[in-house]
């Protein structure tokens, strides 16, 4: 089945500090990616939609300058979040689908990351 | 109104029972649904997606009702392993959207 990548898995960081997080494509190509956030026992939230080539859309209320989005291939997409703060730890997921954009199908996630500022 | 509403749970089932989980969602337009599984502090996978018709895999069951803007998912037999979250997906643009969850424990 399709396999999406994440690295790392879990991350310890000082306050100030940017952290960047991978997420590779392994056995497709994934024009569009999307990156999730989730709080303990909250939902995921869409943060953005990773698109190759090009800006990524960033949903309402997340910063872009702060969660910087690259997605200069297509396997690969990586969210910096810079200038981290305590109030960014949290678990970070991100996703993509197989069958280029096709709406029906499913999402692979990566195994996610947790991130953890100090 | 949330885009995509759970029931909020927690279900606490003895094995073999039937559990039920219902959701509804706000936008007309959604083209595609699925039911993903969360494991404590792990990804979401993929459990079934769901066709308007309806469609079966194995104990699940899962149904989407249009008119009403609901979709189902229903376990039967449970078993301890299904203890688990349980996330209504929702695909209204070329997104997902979540909803926050049914948390489902089996007991022995």
């Amino acid at each position: 089945g399709a396999v999406v990548s994440q690295h790392p898995s879990r991350v310890i960081c000082k306050s100030g500090t940017s952290v960047k997080i991978e997420c590779r494509s392994l056995d497709f190509q994934a024009t569009t990616m999307f990156w999730y956030r989730q709080f303990p026992k909250q939902s995921l939230m869409l943060m953005a939609t990773s698109n190759e080539g090009s800006k990524a859309t960033y949903e309402q209320g997340v910063e872009k300058d702060k969660f910087l989005i690259n997605h200069a291939s297509l396997t690969l997409s990586t969210l910096t979040v810079t200038s981290a703060h305590p109030e960014d730890s949290s678990f970070y997921i991100c996703s993509a689908r197989t069958g280029g954009q096709g709406r029906n199908s499913p999402l692979h996630f990566g195994n996610g990351t947790r991130l953890t500022v100090t | 109104r949330k885009e995509v509403e759970q029931d909020p749970g927690p279900f606490n089932v003895p094995e073999g029972a039937t559990v039920a989980f219902n959701c509804t969602y706000s936008n007309s337009a959604s083209q595609s649904f699925f039911w993903y599984r969360q494991d404590c502090r792990k990804e979401p996978k993929l459990l079934m997606s769901v066709y308007s018709s309806g469609n079966e895999d194995g104990r699940f069951t899962a149904q989407l009702n249009r008119a009403s803007q609901y979709i189902s998912l229903l376990i039967r037999d449970s078993k301890l392993s299904d203890s688990a979250t349980y996330l209504c997906v929702v695909n209204p643009q070329n997104d997902m959207r979540f909803g926050a969850g049914t948390r489902l424990t089996v007991k022995p």
